[in-house]
């Protein structure tokens, strides 16, 4: 399978802990997007990478929330300290910006806080 | 900033009629199109996408799309909708190729029988 890879599928933190969040974009593809979908919003974009930079973190909360995406390695989303708000389900996509590629998303991490 | 209205959040529709579903978007310069479906408890899926040229786009499973700039929408229609259409559907923007894409709330389809 060639796709979008995200894990885990389901992660329950109880408030106050970390949550890391991991996505391995496609074959080939260097750019990997975050979005935060909570029921009745749609779609929120989080943040944008490339390999080793953050090229548009403006849908990132600024405190608790972090993405890093490495030259070796999956893109890590992270929050810290999380509250029962953070509850959602994040969701990963990867292109390979030659031309007009879309996005391919993963299935998706839900995250619940207890 | 470029943003994206889908007016509709449900939209019931019996099997084998048509379907349209609105979506309105604003920017000041031009845009790149498409139309996600999501599945339940699984990503999203491109469905069409318009970048230039016809207006009228051809996507998978029987969709399409029509780009009108005067009015700047972008509406999906299917003539003939399956119980397997049953999903939600996202409209989305993008300013140009580098940059993000966002999102529509999304309209739930529910195909009745």
């Amino acid at each position: 399978n060639a796709g979008v890879m995200q894990n885990p599928r389901h992660l329950v933190r109880r408030r106050g802990q970390e949550a890391r969040l991991r996505c391995s974009p496609m074959k080939g593809h260097s750019h990997v997007y975050w979005y935060r979908q909570l029921p009745e919003e749609g779609l929120k974009f989080m943040v944008y990478l490339q390999k080793e930079n953050i090229i548009d973190e403006s849908g990132m909360p600024k405190e608790r929330f972090s993405a890093e995406f490495p030259k070796e390695g999956p893109s890590i989303l992270r929050i810290q300290q999380v509250v029962r708000g953070d509850s959602a389900a994040y969701f990963c996509a990867s292109s390979s910006r030659t031309g007009n590629s879309p996005l391919h998303f993963g299935n998706g991490t839900r995250l619940t806080v207890t | 900033a470029q943003s994206v209205t889908q007016l509709d959040s449900q939209v019931p529709v019996f099997e084998e009629a048509p379907v349209e579903l609105r979506c309105n978007y604003s920017s000041s310069v031009s845009v790149y199109l498409f139309w996600y479906v999501q599945y339940p408890n699984q990503g999203l899926q491109l469905l069409l996408k318009y970048l230039s040229g016809s207006t009228l786009v051809k996507g998978i499973n029987g969709f399409e799309a029509e780009f009108n700039k005067s009015q700047t929408s972008f509406h999906l229609r299917k003539p003939s909708v399956h119980i397997s259409d049953t999903a939600e559907y996202f409209c989305a923007v993008s300013v140009n190729r580098d940059d993000k894409i966002i999102f529509g709330k999304g309209t739930r389809l529910h195909i009745l029988p």
